[in-house]
């Protein structure tokens, strides 16, 4: 059974910092990898989106990475900012896709103290 | 364009009553999912649907939960005899589940369901 674990568990940092939020999985098999941010009475949003053939993807100020071998993907952002923060999740989905969802991480709480 | 919508945003029943809730995915998403993210724990995929094939419903918890889905429209979640563990935000998600690049999952709002 795939398990998704991020670390840390919660994170502040002063306006300005770069920072970077880790998440495992136990089984590489994998179809994809996303990282979301989930905001107080509100939904996720995606973020990115990292196909299991690649080794990253970049939007904006934000950049994620994977190593699949090793079961490992993180979360760079550049530049933090008071809206930055959120509760960031990890998710992957197993290969073969279609068969069933996505396997969350418990996600990381980030507070960027302006 | 519109995201996916939820209905009711909160619910508040009662031990043993029955109650359904709605998802109105992005039009033109083949996929849908239910997820439920109970205080203090991760999302939990409870089901998914892809276009007319019949659901995984690997992740649903107990035969109290049901889920349905017309096409490729409307599905509705039902939760019979409830109870208070079911207390939780039930979260809906569609995709254009395609490739792995557009496999890019949206989510709803949620339904804050609590049971007293």
């Amino acid at each position: 059974k795939q398990e998704v674990t991020q670390i840390p568990a919660a994170l502040s940092v002063p306006e300005g910092e770069n920072l970077v939020l880790n998440c495992s999985f136990t089984d590489s098999a994998i179809y994809n990898l996303q990282w979301f941010r989930q905001d107080p009475g509100k939904g996720l949003t995606s973020l990115l989106l990292i196909q299991s053939s690649q080794r990253e993807q970049t939007s904006g100020r934000l950049n994620a990475s994977l190593d699949k071998s090793s079961g490992r993907s993180t979360l760079y952002i550049a530049a933090s900012q008071p809206g930055d923060s959120a509760t960031y999740l990890c998710a992957v989905r197993r290969s073969g896709g279609g068969a069933d969802g996505l396997t969350f991480g418990k996600g990381t709480h980030l507070i960027i103290q302006p | 364009g519109a995201g996916v919508s939820q209905s009711p945003s909160n619910k508040v029943t009662e031990k043993g009553k029955d109650v359904e809730l709605r998802c109105d995915p992005i039009s033109g998403h083949t996929a849908l999912y239910w997820y439920r993210q109970r205080l203090g724990q991760g999302l939990e995929f409870l089901i998914y649907f892809q276009g007319n094939s019949a659901p995984d419903k690997s992740g649903l918890p107990s035969d109290r939960f049901s889920a349905e889905r017309t096409g490729e429209s409307v599905s509705t979640l039902t939760i019979q005899r409830t109870q208070q563990e079911d207390s939780a935000v039930y979260l809906c998600a569609s995709s254009f589940y395609g490739t792995p690049r557009t496999d890019t999952q949206y989510f709803g709002p949620g339904t804050r369901l609590t049971v007293l």
